[in-house]
């Protein structure tokens, strides 16, 4: 099956700053790739879809400003959390798909605002 | 809107018995309709789909579903339960358009014991 890769697996942060996580297709070209917040013991929630050379549609109550993302490549999309604080910690998880197939998903990031 | 639910927070079984673990949904239109496992701190891995055809999915490691239209269902099942299938269960909806957002459903704990 297809491989979705995303990086750093786990980081910790300080209040304030930011962090970029990354998210790669690896043997496919990602047409649409998603990111995903999910809370402890809870479901995913879509964050935002994007596609590769345009704006990031992001889902009702997603602050746009604070969670931005990238989607230059076909293989790769990042999302960067600015100004973080601890409400932000949060496992995050990419999803990618080319057309015709289901989506693939990253095997996550864990979020740690200290 | 589309929604899903997945009744049961845990399902218990004993190793070797049959498991079943439910998922209902609502969508405008025909859905696209999915189960994932996720194992802790890992992202989500793709088991099965049922996008058109016959009734009866099979996916991944023994795991079926079986797509019913008039209840609505789309219950995940496997004949014989093994230890290692413990992990958090997603059932997840899609419609038949471009966008291919994925609701998920709130997941189900799986608890295989020996």
């Amino acid at each position: 099956g297809a491989v979705v890769s995303q990086h750093p697996s786990r980081v910790i942060c300080k209040s304030g700053t930011s962090v970029k996580i990354e998210c790669r297709s690896l043997d496919f070209q990602a047409t649409t790739m998603f990111w995903y917040r999910q809370f402890p013991k809870q479901s995913l929630m879509l964050m935002a879809t994007s596609n590769e050379g345009s704006k990031a549609t992001y889902e009702q109550g997603v602050e746009k400003d604070k969670f931005l993302i990238n989607h230059a490549s076909l293989t790769l999309s990042t999302l960067t959390v600015t100004s973080a604080h601890p409400e932000d910690s949060s496992f995050y998880i990419c999803s990618a798909k080319r057309v015709g197939t289901e989506a693939f998903f990253g095997q996550g990031t864990r979020l740690t605002v200290v | 809107a589309q929604s899903v639910a997945q009744p049961e927070d845990q399902v218990n079984v004993a190793e070797g018995n049959p498991l079943t673990v439910k998922c209902t949904y609502s969508v405008s239109g025909n859905p696209y309709l999915f189960w994932y496992v996720q194992y802790p701190n890992r992202g989500l891995q793709f088991l099965l789909k049922y996008i058109t055809g016959d009734n009866l999915v099979k996916g991944s490691y023994g795991f079926e579903a079986e797509f019913n239209k008039s209840q609505t269902s789309f219950h995940l099942k496997k004949p014989s339960a093994l230890v290692s299938d413990s992990a958090l269960y997603f059932c997840a909806v899609t419609r038949m358009d471009s966008s291919y957002k994925l609701i998920f459903g709130s997941g189900t704990r799986l608890l295989v014991r020996p």
